[in-house]
Order: C-alpha cells, then sequence, then structure tokens
C-alpha cells in the first residue's frame, strides 16, 4: 500500500540555521504530495503541496519538491526561526479520500 | 471563523465506558475525517465521510462507531473503552471532489481531543 517515510527526529537548530526534513514516499498511481505542520496543543495545518512531478510547493519561506525519480519530496528553509519550532508530517493522497502520512519529525530551533 | 471544532478537549474513562467525541464544522465541506495520532505512529485513518449519510472504514476502525446524520457533524464513538484507544483524536474535514483537483489533501484540522482510558 502507499506508504511515507520521513527522518526520524528530534532535529535540533540554532535560529539562522538552513533546514532539510527528508521524506520519500511509495505509491501506486500518480500521488499529490503535502507537509502538514503541527504546533505545540494544536492541530494540523497544511504548509504546502505538490500534486506533479517536478511541481515545488513553497509557503512562509519553507519549500519542497516533487521528485518522481527518487520519490522524494523533502522539506527545506534556507533560515530558521524559533517560531518555527513544530513537529512536521509529509502526507500523500492518490485520491481524494484518504491521506497517509509520515510519523512526523519533531523540530526544535534554539535562539 | 470557527472552522473544525472538537469536544470534549480532554477526558479521561475507564476500561469498558463509552463516550462520543464531538465534531461540528462550518465550513460546508463534504469530506469529513477522524484520525488518532499516537506518539511515533503518525496519524491513522479510522473512519471517514464523503457526504451526509455516508460513512467508510479507515486503517484503524475497531472499537468505533461514526454517523454522519448532516453535513456539519461527525461524531466518532468509542464502545467499551480499552487502554489501546488511548490516544489523541483529530476530526477533520476537506472540499473532497466538489472543490476540485486544486484541493486534494487540504484538510482542515480541528485542536485533537486528548482520551486517556485507565
Amino acid at each position: 500500500g502507499d506508504s511515507v517515510t520521513q527522518m526520524e527526529g528530534p532535529v535540533t537548530l540554532s535560529e539562522e540555521a538552513f533546514l532539510t526534513i527528508n521524506c520519500t514516499y511509495t505509491a501506486t498511481g500518480y500521488p499529490s504530495l503535502f507537509w502538514y505542520v503541527q504546533y505545540p496543543g494544536e492541530g494540523l495545518q497544511l504548509l504546502l503541496k505538490a500534486t506533479k512531478a517536478d511541481d515545488k510547493g513553497s509557503n512562509k519561506g519553507f519549500e519542497a519538491t516533487y521528485r518522481k525519480e527518487t520519490t522524494s519530496f523533502h522539506l527545506e528553509k534556507g533560515s530558521v526561526q524559533v517560531s518555527d519550532s513544530a513537529v512536521y508530517f509529509c502526507a500523500l493522497t492518490t485520491g481524494f479520500q484518504k491521506l497517509v502520512f509520515g510519523t512526523g519529525t519533531r523540530l526544535l530551533v534554539s535562539p | 471563523n470557527a472552522g473544525v471544532t472538537q469536544t470534549p478537549k480532554f477526558r479521561i474513562l475507564k476500561i469498558g465506558q463509552s463516550m462520543t467525541l464531538q465534531c461540528t464544522q462550518d465550513m460546508n465541506h463534504n469530506y469529513m475525517y477522524w484520525y488518532r495520532q499516537d506518539p511515533g505512529m503518525g496519524l491513522k485513518l479510522i473512519y471517514y465521510s464523503v457526504g451526509a449519510g455516508i460513512t467508510d472504514k479507515g486503517e484503524v476502525p475497531n472499537g468505533y462507531n461514526v454517523s454522519r446524520s448532516t453535513t456539519e457533524d461527525f461524531p466518532l464513538r468509542l464502545e467499551l473503552a480499552a487502554p489501546s484507544q488511548t490516544s489523541v483524536y483529530f476530526c477533520a474535514s476537506s472540499y473532497g471532489t466538489s472543490g476540485g483537483w486544486s484541493s486534494v489533501g487540504e484538510l482542515f484540522f480541528g485542536e485533537g481531543s486528548r482520551l486517556t482510558v485507565l
């Protein structure tokens, strides 16, 4: 079945450091790919998405490129802030009904 | 600007008790979902609904029931609570097919309900 694999956390960075969180996927068909973010005590929010190969999703300084050849959708940000501390989930769907999530990666950013 | 509202936020149950987690959305979304989140396990889909009167099982439906009598509400019922049901439960909604392909995968989540079964 469809699945998403994310790097284990926590990822600990200093403010203004470069961030990469790896995500790879396995899917039948042509999935759409997503990054969701969960701030402490809150539900998940959509951060960015890409619906076809080579698409780049971006939002709030975060970027991810849909790489079909490597089945990857790595999340990057050039300069993280303390306010970016959260749990980040990679996810995919091949239809409207179900979204398959990875296990999440906790990011901790210190001043 | 309520979005998806879940109640209660916290609940402690004894083994064998039953309860209902309430979920309501005011965005006129057709699709609604219940997920559970366990530490290190990501989110697992329990049940989902593509419209009033229609529900379907997700990955982990055992021990739960749902109903969808209106577009707005999607309650999740736990019968005979067990310690394995200790988790954080999230309700979510989306436009589904009515939003077109541009909205695929865009779920709106509630703040979660933390349930402990002792």
